[in-house]
């Protein structure tokens, strides 16, 4: 069980918008800096936001987050087919002293 | 263009050893960490290690002490991820990734394709 918490399924139609969230605590998420990555199954993941709301070169603007005290929010607009793949959100955590992961969430377009 | 490699994987016995490689180019290796994370088959991705670009801070997830150690060659812009005593739970896609001249508590802004550790009897 991950320490930071994602829900482990999210569906949307093409078009829509779509929340995905990470909750955590005051010594990880309260602390840090939340990163997104995403995966599709079978290859490696790719950064996809970083520093709570920074989006990579590449990414594109209908993919955004923020953060708000203990929980992190990945939010994706006009939904596309090419959506479709598990998201991860991560982060350090000063008493573990280590990286975090979520136990990531599916996306299904 | 930055390109990370993994090498090393393979089949090992419980108890064995292996010795993961990860060769780094196009970024100021030295000024960078390296950490490894692992991906079992049908799970999660799992943080296991990490080392600090300058000063050689290492860190390991709980189940990796005593077992794993990392060590890094910046004259060959490699990283060695040393994995000893072995158990069926390590078995899994291991990644490398970096940012440039970031700090360990940064973003992973660059993978390789990873190498995959079975570890069966």
């Amino acid at each position: 069980q991950s320490v930071l918490t994602q829900p482990p399924s999210a569906s949307g139609t093409p078009g829509q918008r779509v929340t995905l969230s990470c909750s955590g605590s005051n010594s990880n998420i309260g602390s840090n800096s939340v990163h997104w990555y995403r995966q599709v199954p079978g290859t490696a993941p790719k950064l996809l936001i970083f520093r709570d709301s920074q989006r990579p070169s590449g990414v594109p603007d209908r993919v955004s987050a923020s953060k708000a005290g203990t929980s992190a929010s990945l939010v994706i607009s006009g939904l596309r087919s090419e959506d479709e793949a598990d998201y991860y959100c991560s982060t350090w955590d000063d008493i573990l002293r280590g990286w975090l992961f979520g136990g990531g969430t599916t996306l299904t377009v | 263009e930055v390109q990370v490699l993994e090498s090393g994987g393979g089949l090992a016995q419980p108890g064995g050893s292996l010795r993961l490689s990860c060769t780094i180019s196009g970024l100021d290796f030295s000024a960078s960490p390296i950490h490894w994370i692992r991906q079992s088959p049908g799970k999660g991705l799992e943080w296991v290690s990490t080392i600090s670009g300058p000063d050689y801070l290492m860190f390991y997830v709980d189940s990796a002490k005593g077992r794993f150690t990392i060590s890094r060659d910046n004259s060959n812009n490699t990283v060695y991820l040393q994995m000893n005593n072995l158990r069926d739970d390590d078995s899994a896609v291991y990644y490398c990734a970096t940012v440039e001249a970031g700090g360990y508590a940064d973003q992973f802004q660059y993978w390789g394709q990873g190498t995959v550790v079975t570890v069966s009897s």
